[in-house]
């Protein structure tokens, strides 16, 4: 069974850097498709920040890009995501998740999330 | 790169079907078959209910169905069951190696 699991602060400072890792189990990433990380703030919907493939491919959110940094390691099976320069419209639910889609589209497992917050 | 437009809220009784609806434009829901559905209870992950338009994962009940029409997806939930009651979500990729949500919809099981 595929599990995925969110770690990091649960608490940032505004225009620090965010820096969450999800580590995965019961599959390997050396194997293939792409790993995500989405994110909901409390009481709104879902936003796709962005993906990495194994090979450390990334692929980010336009409106996020500057900001952005998602990074692979494969020897652990872990994946990672920085957010710098946060402020409290980044506070959410970050989640991790496998996408097997063609086009991106398919997250079929998700880590259980971990809420992050931004203040001082 | 906006979301996707889904109306906040939609219900219906016991048994009973209800459509939810997602627009986007033809540069994400029109010109891709590429749109998922995702159901998500209250503190937990979304999960994987449609896939590809019309495709249903295992152990998700054919109760779930989709559709695609122009720039408007569709989720059907046929025979309403209490345990439906969720908020939905759908997803499209939009180009570019990008991906986009919708804004989500509240059902509500009467």
């Amino acid at each position: 069974q595929v599990q995925l699991q969110e770690s990091g602060p649960g608490l940032v400072k505004p225009s620090e850097t965010l820096s969450l890792t999800c580590t995965v189990s019961g599959y390997s990433i050396s194997t293939g498709y792409y790993w995500g990380w989405i994110r909901q703030p409390p009481g709104k919907g879902l936003e796709w920040i962005g993906y990495i493939y194994r090979s450390g491919s990334s692929y980010y959110n336009p409106s996020l890009k500057s900001r952005v940094t998602i990074s692979v390691d494969t020897s652990r099976n872990q994946f990672s995501l920085k957010l710098s320069s946060v402020t409290a419209a980044d506070t959410a639910v970050y989640y991790c998740a496998r996408d097997t889609g063609t086009y991106f589209d398919i997250f079929d497992y998700w880590g259980q999330g971990t809420l992050v917050t931004v203040s001082s | 790169q906006s979301a996707l437009t889904q109306p906040p809220s939609a219900s219906g009784s016991p048994g009973q079907s209800v459509t939810i609806s997602c627009t986007g434009t033809s540069s994400d829901v029109g010109g891709y078959n590429s749109v998922s559905w995702y159901q998500q209870h209250p503190g937990k992950a979304p999960k994987l209910m449609i896939f590809e338009v019309n495709k249903r994962p295992s152990g998700v009940p054919d109760r779930f169905s989709g559709s695609k029409s122009g720039n408007t997806a569709s989720l059907t939930v046929s025979g309403l069951q209490a345990e439906d009651e969720a908020d939905y979500y759908c997803s499209s990729y939009a180009g570019s190696n990008s991906l986009v949500f919708g804004g989500g919809t509240k059902l509500t099981v009467l």
